[in-house]
């Protein structure tokens, strides 16, 4: 069965940096496009990165761009996130997600929790 | 990148239909069939109800449909059950290459 693990989340201050890996099993991670969501405490849920199945392209949301970098590995069935300059507002559960053909997110790690305070 | 607009609430009783709407642009919900939905209780993991504006995923129950009109998409639960108290997420493709998610409608059960 398809299985997705978050793991590195942690508290860290401004200005820090922190980098987020996700762990897929019961499935080809170069098969499918991967991303990246996150949900602030008792917030709604919004969209940070994709990668594409190669890893060759790679978008953001607005509020990420030039401080997030989205990586995988293939060969490991790895996804990972590496996050630099964290604000307060980055604070968040960062969940690991799956992209379908459909661009839907079908399947969904359980999340990692970010902490950014000083 | 703004996001789709969602009631912030709606609620009704069981065993009513209800409908929550989702609003894009051409951008967006109204360029695209790429419209998803979501279920989230408190505490848990989103679970994927609906993508490609329609198509209901192994597993979801028929009482869960979707549609779209021109820029704004809707999901309608019928048979309202108590257990379908939960807060609702739609989201699109966008032509610049991202994704974007509505704000969140909790449904209230009466």
């Amino acid at each position: 069965q398809v299985q997705l693990v978050e793991s590195g989340g942690a508290s860290v201050k401004p200005g820090g940096s922190l980098r987020l890996s996700c762990a897929a099993s019961g499935f080809s991670l170069s098969d499918y496009y991967m991303t990246w969501i996150r949900q602030a405490p008792g917030k709604g849920l919004e969209w940070v990165s994709y990668s594409s199945s190669s890893g060759e392209t790679t978008y953001y949301a607005d509020s990420v761009k030039g401080r997030f970098t989205i990586s995988r590995d293939n060969a490991i069935n790895s996804l990972y996130l590496q996050m630099n300059s964290l604000r307060a507002d980055d604070t968040a559960v960062y969940y690991c997600v799956r992209v379908s053909r459909s661009w839907g997110f079908d399947y969904w790690g359980q999340g990692t929790l970010v902490t950014v305070s000083s | 990148q703004s996001a789709l607009t969602q009631p912030a609430s709606v609620s009704g009783s069981p065993g009513q239909s209800i409908t929550i709407s989702c609003t894009g642009t051409s951008n967006d919900v109204g360029g695209y069939n790429l419209v998803s939905w979501y279920q989230q209780f408190p505490g848990k993991v989103p679970k994927l109800l609906i993508s490609d504006v329609s198509e209901r995923p192994s597993g979801v129950s028929f009482r869960f449909s979707g549609s779209k009109s021109g820029n704004t998409a809707s999901l309608t639960i019928s048979g309202l059950q108590a257990a379908d108290e939960a807060d609702y997420y739609c989201s699109s493709y966008v032509d610049n290459g991202t994704l974007v998610f509505g704000g969140g409608t909790k449904l209230t059960v009466l």
